[in-house]
């Protein structure tokens, strides 16, 4: 069956390092999505993209954080310069449907700590 | 705004005990609302699902209904089993959008024999 992979599954970093966490979202799906959880918080949205391109973005995700599809395998989330309030857990998530329709199918998580 | 909220955790449950797990929501329009499910170590997976007022999801011997007068999509199982065990996210998408996911907090459920 096919599943949304995430790597790696624990990244430890510096305060103000750049980090970039990877996804493979499922092959034929066309929407892409990042979430985070930060321990004990709620699974907020960062950013959905589409057509190489950002659809929607919350106010989380502020210049610091960009996204790419380099590859067209490949779906990524880079923090520029990390701090210590973006230790959480990301989720990656992708949906072949139709606009408003449609399985998100999420990742298993990658686990930041930013010490 | 959009928001969901649901009862605090952790709840933990002996085998073939009756499950209930609490979800509100604040949403304009008409929302979908979601059940998702996390076992240790894997990702989010969808449970059920409802998308217009009376509507009943069920998946697994779970269910759901939505309830448009109450702002209310409490999960419920009759006999949970120690598999159960897992964290369970209440969640909503607002009609008008491309599928963005409100989520609650999610509730640790533990089953034990």
């Amino acid at each position: 069956e096919p599943e949304v992979t995430q790597t790696p599954s624990h990244q430890v970093t510096q305060m103000g390092q750049e980090v970039i966490l990877r996804c493979v979202p499922i092959s034929n799906h066309l929407y892409f999505y990042w979430y985070r959880q930060i321990l004990g918080q709620k699974v907020e949205f960062l950013v959905s993209f589409y057509n190489n391109e950002i659809s929607e973005k919350s106010e989380i995700f502020d210049d610091q954080f960009s996204v790419e599809r380099p590859d067209g395998s490949n779906f990524t989330l880079k923090i520029r310069s990390t701090k210590l309030e973006d230790s959480a857990m990301y989720f990656c998530a992708s949906r072949g449907g139709l606009a408003g329709e449609g399985e998100q199918f999420f990742g298993p998580g990658t686990r930041l700590t930013v010490l | 705004g959009n928001s969901v909220t649901q009862m605090e955790g952790p709840v933990t449950l002996s085998e073939e005990a009756f499950l209930t797990i609490n979800c509100t929501y604040t949403a304009t329009g008409y929302p979908s609302l979601f059940w998702y499910v996390q076992y240790p170590g894997e990702g989010l997976q969808l449970l059920l699902k409802a998308t217009k007022a009376d509507d009943k999801g069920s998946n697994k011997g779970f269910e759901a209904t939505y309830r448009k007068e109450t702002t209310s999509f409490h999960l419920e199982k009759g006999s949970v089993q120690v598999s159960d065990s897992a964290v369970y996210f209440c969640a909503l998408i607002r009609g008008s959008t491309l599928g963005r996911l409100y989520f609650g907090r999610g509730t640790q459920l533990t089953v034990w024999p």
